[in-house]
């Protein structure tokens, strides 16, 4: 069956602080997403990766394909990243199969 | 500049009626798709659409109904059928369906019962 697991759920932490937030799934995927979700509800696309590492400012991706893991780190957080970060996976077909997601909240 | 736009941005439906929610983008996608969102769980696909004319049920296709008259819109129907429907409902596009490639999404649509 093909699943995709979050951790944390929830995440608060103090302005400055390195976050990670976890993903793993059960078989082989094709590609895996982290998207952001706003307060409003709206979803951003932040990253999509099959391999390695992806840095887009103060985010980093990084997956381990051998392990079924991939990791969202935030450098220097701030109150702004505060939303939901949606770890999604494409089970080698052109749908996404969701995690739950993990609300983050970032304390000034 | 292009993008997705759903509205209304919520919505109400009185029992035993249909309602649908607009989705329009001017990305230039083939592909768009409708999800659910309900607390505390992942998206649900509900349908999906990879060219003009042609659609497929996704996980949880019942009480729901699409059409695809044209490319820059996928509407959805939320038919009196559908005995659960208070969510947040979410509308993405991308390209090329059966690669691997990033979905955009819209702001979605909140969905109650009065």
């Amino acid at each position: 069956k093909n699943e995709v697991e979050q951790s944390p759920q929830n995440l608060t932490a103090q302005e400055g602080e390195f976050i990670t937030i976890n993903c793993s799934y059960s078989v082989g995927i094709s590609a895996l997403h982290w998207l952001q979700q706003h307060p409003g509800g709206g979803i951003v696309s932040l990253f999509m990766l099959s391999s390695g590492k992806k840095k887009h400012g103060r985010l980093i991706a990084t997956i381990n394909i051998q392990e079924k893991h991939s990791s969202l780190h935030i450098t220097a957080s701030h109150p702004r990243d505060s939303a939901v970060y949606i770890c999604a996976a494409n089970f080698g077909n052109e749908k996404l199969t969701f995690g739950t997601g993990t609300r983050l909240t970032i304390i000034p | 500049d292009g993008g997705i736009t759903q509205s209304p941005k919520y919505l109400f439906r009185k029992e035993g009626q249909n309602v649908t929610l607009s989705c329009e983008q001017n990305l230039n996608h083939d592909a768009m798709y409708w999800y659910r969102q309900d607390p505390g769980q992942g998206l649900r696909l509900i349908y999906y659409s990879q060219i003009v004319n042609d659609f497929q049920k996704g996980d949880i296709a019942e009480g729901y109904s699409v059409s695809r008259e044209k490319k820059e819109s996928f509407p959805l129907t939320v038919t009196s059928a559908q005995k659960n429907p208070t969510a947040f409902y979410l509308c993405a596009s991308g390209f090329r369906p059966g690669l691997n490639q990033p979905q955009h999404f819209g702001d979605g649509t909140r969905l109650s019962i009065l």
